[in-house]
C-alpha cells in the first residue's frame, strides 16, 4: 500500500520554464514533507521541506506548496536549469513522533535545452 | 568525515551466500537509517537506529536481514542466504538529534547471481 503517491514517473521541460511535480499521500498522521533529488549512482540528496502547519515554503527556485485538505504537494522549480534533470523524490514523515521518512516512487525530471 | 560513507559501493555474491554492508554516518548523528531501493522504485525503509539500539526494525523483509550499530555510530547490515531478489541499491543515511531530513550515502549496489 503506496502511502505517497508520485503518478507521474517522467517529465520533460523545457529550459527557463517552470517545472511542476506532483505527490499525493494517504496518510493523515504525516506532518512533515520532503523533497529529495537523486543523480545516477548517488544517494538521495534534501532539496526542500515543508511542515503541515504551514502551505508554502520556498528556497531560491524552488517552491513547495502542501494542500492538506487535498493530501497533496508539489514542488515547483522556476526557471528551470539543465542541472535539474534528475529524479526527484517526495517523502513524508509522522515527524511529531520521531517516525521513519516514507519515500514515493519518484518522478525522473527532463530539462530539454 | 563530512558525509554518510557506505563500503564496498558494488558487491556481487552468489546466491546462498553471505554478505555485509557497511555504513559510517556523520559523526554526532545519533540516528541512522537503511533504505533498500530497487529498479524503478523509491527508497525502502529497512531498519531505524536511534543510538546502539533499532528503534524500528520492522521494515526488514524477513530474518535473512540483519543490522547492528554496536558503539553507536558505524553499522553494518548483514543478509545471509542471499537470493536473486536481494538484488538492489542498499542505502544509509543519519541525521542530527534535531530531526527532520537525513542525509544519505552514495549506497552499495548489491547483485546477487
Amino acid at each position: 500500500d503506496q502511502q505517497v503517491k508520485q503518478n507521474s514517473p517522467s517529465l520533460s521541460v523545457q529550459e527557463g520554464r517552470i517545472s511542476i511535480l506532483n505527490c499525493d499521500y494517504t496518510n493523515s498522521m504525516f506532518d512533515y514533507f520532503l523533497w529529495y533529488k537523486k543523480y545516477p549512482a548517488e544517494g538521495p540528496t534534501f532539496l526542500i521541506s515543508i511542515s503541515s502547519i504551514k502551505d508554502k515554503n520556498e528556497d531560491g527556485r524552488f517552491t513547495v506548496f502542501l494542500n492538506k485538505s487535498a493530501k497533496h504537494l508539489s514542488l515547483h522549480i522556476v526557471p528551470s536549469q539543465p542541472g535539474d534533470s534528475a529524479v526527484y523524490f517526495c517523502a513524508a514523515s509522522a515527524f511529531s513522533v520521531g517516525d521513519k521518512i516514507i519515500f514515493g516512487k519518484g518522478t525522473r525530471l527532463h530539462i530539454l535545452p | 568525515g563530512a558525509g554518510v560513507s557506505q563500503t564496498p559501493s558494488n558487491k556481487v555474491t552468489e546466491k546462498g551466500k553471505y554478505v555485509e554492508l557497511r555504513c559510517d554516518p556523520i559523526s554526532g548523528h545519533t540516528a541512522l537509517y537503511w533504505y533498500r531501493q530497487s529498479l524503478g522504485q523509491g527508497p525502502e525503509f529497512l531498519i531505524y537506529f536511534q543510538g546502539t539500539g533499532a528503534a524500528d526494525d520492522s521494515g526488514l523483509p524477513n530474518d535473512r536481514f540483519f543490522a547492528v550499530r554496536p558503539e553507536g555510530s558505524v553499522s553494518t547490515l548483514k543478509i545471509q542466504r542471499t537470493e536473486r531478489g536481494d538484488s538492489a541499491v542498499y542505502l544509509c543515511a543519519s541525521s542530527s538529534p534535531g530531526g527532520g531530513g537525513y542525509t544519505f550515502g552514495s549506497g552499495t549496489r548489491l547483485t546477487v547471481v
